[in-house]
């Protein structure tokens, strides 16, 4: 089994869609969680960290179940600038020597 | 508000050429990454530091050595190169359990 997986993807949705990306870890030890987006040719970039009790920015939501080891990201009102690879990226060490990257999901928000 | 700056941007070596990829933060992170993206595929893992003076491998090693000597600095070296090097490299910085914030990147082409 894979450290971090993540849906496989493409995902193509209309503009104004609800997507939720998923995403499942190995480890329970893990200490911190978050959602990373990567534009094409681009550097990676914090989207939001996650949360046990879950949360919101905007449009976005995540939400941890460590129980189920399990995170997601929930897309509302898609936009055509949200098209880009979201990340699942976990801390598996207790000192900050171990982010596991998943292998990502590529969104692309159609007109 | 430079944050992880990586130099250069791009980058063609023959075969056997040597190079080094410099990487520095102005953050004051204790830990510091090198990562490489082939096309179309995820980050994986060269070489970590948690401190000045300490070094560790990561996922895929071989081919490359670093050095850190100063918080700030975390270069990495490729000795020999292979077109099996020819990638992004990302450098990274984070705290102990914060984020993890990337360079822009440097693009290695080896002919």
């Amino acid at each position: 089994r894979k450290e971090v997986e993540q849906d496989p993807g493409p995902f193509n949705v209309p503009e104004g869609a609800t997507v939720a990306f998923n995403c499942t870890y190995s480890n329970s030890a893990s200490q911190s969680f978050f959602w990373y987006r990567q534009d094409c040719r681009k550097e990676p970039k914090l989207l939001m960290s996650v949360y046990s009790s879950g949360n919101e920015d905007g449009r976005f939501t995540a939400q941890l179940n460590r129980a189920s080891q399990y995170i997601s990201l929930l897309i509302r009102d898609s936009k055509l600038s949200d098209s880009a690879t979201y990340l699942c990226v976990v801390n598996m060490g207790n000192y900050g020597q171990n982010f596991v990257f998943g292998p990502g999901t590529r969104l692309s928000v159609l007109p | 508000n430079a944050g992880v700056t990586q130099t250069p941007k791009f980058r063609i070596l023959k075969i056997g050429q040597s190079m080094t990829l410099q990487c520095t933060q102005d953050m004051n992170h204790n830990y510091m990454y090198w990562y490489r993206q082939d096309p179309g595929m995820g980050l994986k893992l060269i070489y970590y530091s948690v401190g000045a003076g300490i070094t560790d491998k990561g996922e895929v090693p071989n081919g490359y050595n670093v050095s850190r000597s100063t918080t700030e600095d975390f270069p990495l070296r490729l000795e020999l190169a292979a077109p099996s090097q020819t990638s992004v490299y990302f450098c990274a910085s984070s705290s102990r359990l914060g984020t993890i914030y990337f360079g822009e990147g440097s693009w290695l082409t080896v002919v």
